[in-house]
């Protein structure tokens, strides 16, 4: 386990359809955290989990949005009735509990609503 | 919130020249400050970061220095080798909710021209 992996790489969905995302993170880490990038833009924060628990969600997540971590290991993200303005690279990170540790991100996954 | 403005958007150099790229950030609460670096299509990775107890760290031809009083962070980079090309983002950490998330900048791409 040598970093953080999101999958799938790429999804390209058409509108209205619903799309989910995985993120396994670091294993000894026990927070974990979803954010967004469209282009051109730092990353946005939509929400965080410690363990199992969702601790904190951004107003960027829509209702249609809801993320899930069960066993307080990989986590999933899922958009429902998918819109165009939900186009843009899903990035996962996550961290330990140890003071001034700092993220580690995945690779993201790219998703394209047509 | 938080609000992290980030100077300049684009910066061209020569290479063996130094960059320098600044960042000013609203809540003065805020108590961590990382720069990230992204390459086109890849994740972005945490080069230096710097808590609010101390003025300045570096780390070979990365330094990083901050302003309290101010509200404001810098990154150095000295030598720059065109590898340095890439877009850098620096964040900053508000400490309410105890999520340690991270509120971006918007960017600067950097480009080290030979």
């Amino acid at each position: 386990d040598t970093g953080v992996s999101q999958d799938p790489r790429h999804k390209i969905t058409k509108r209205g359809q619903n799309v989910t995302f995985r993120c396994d993170p670091i294993s000894e880490h026990n927070r974990l955290y979803w954010y967004r990038q469209t282009l051109g833009q730092g990353p946005e924060f939509l929400t965080y989990f410690q363990n199992e628990a969702q601790l904190e969600k951004s107003r960027l997540l829509s209702d249609r949005f809801s993320a899930e971590r069960p066993k307080g290991s990989f986590s999933t993200l899922e958009i429902q009735r998918t819109e165009q303005g939900d186009s843009a690279m899903y990035l996962c990170a996550s961290r330990s509990n140890v003071p001034a540790s700092g993220y580690t991100f995945g690779s993201g996954t790219r998703l394209t609503v047509v | 919130g938080e609000n992290v403005e980030q100077h300049p958007s684009t910066l061209s150099v020569q290479e063996g020249d130094s960059a320098v790229i600044k960042c000013t950030y609203s809540d003065s609460a805020s108590n961590y400050f990382p720069w990230y670096k992204q390459e086109l299509g890849k994740r972005p990775q945490l080069i230096i970061d710097i808590r609010s107890n101390v003025g300045e760290k570096k780390d070979q031809r990365i330094a990083v220095t901050l302003n309290k009083t101010a509200k404001h962070f810098s990154l150095h980079i000295t030598e720059t080798q065109p590898e340095d090309s890439a877009v850098y983002f620096c964040a900053a950490t508000p400490p309410e909710g105890g999520s340690e998330k991270l509120v971006f900048g918007k960017g600067t791409k950097l480009t080290v021209n030979p």
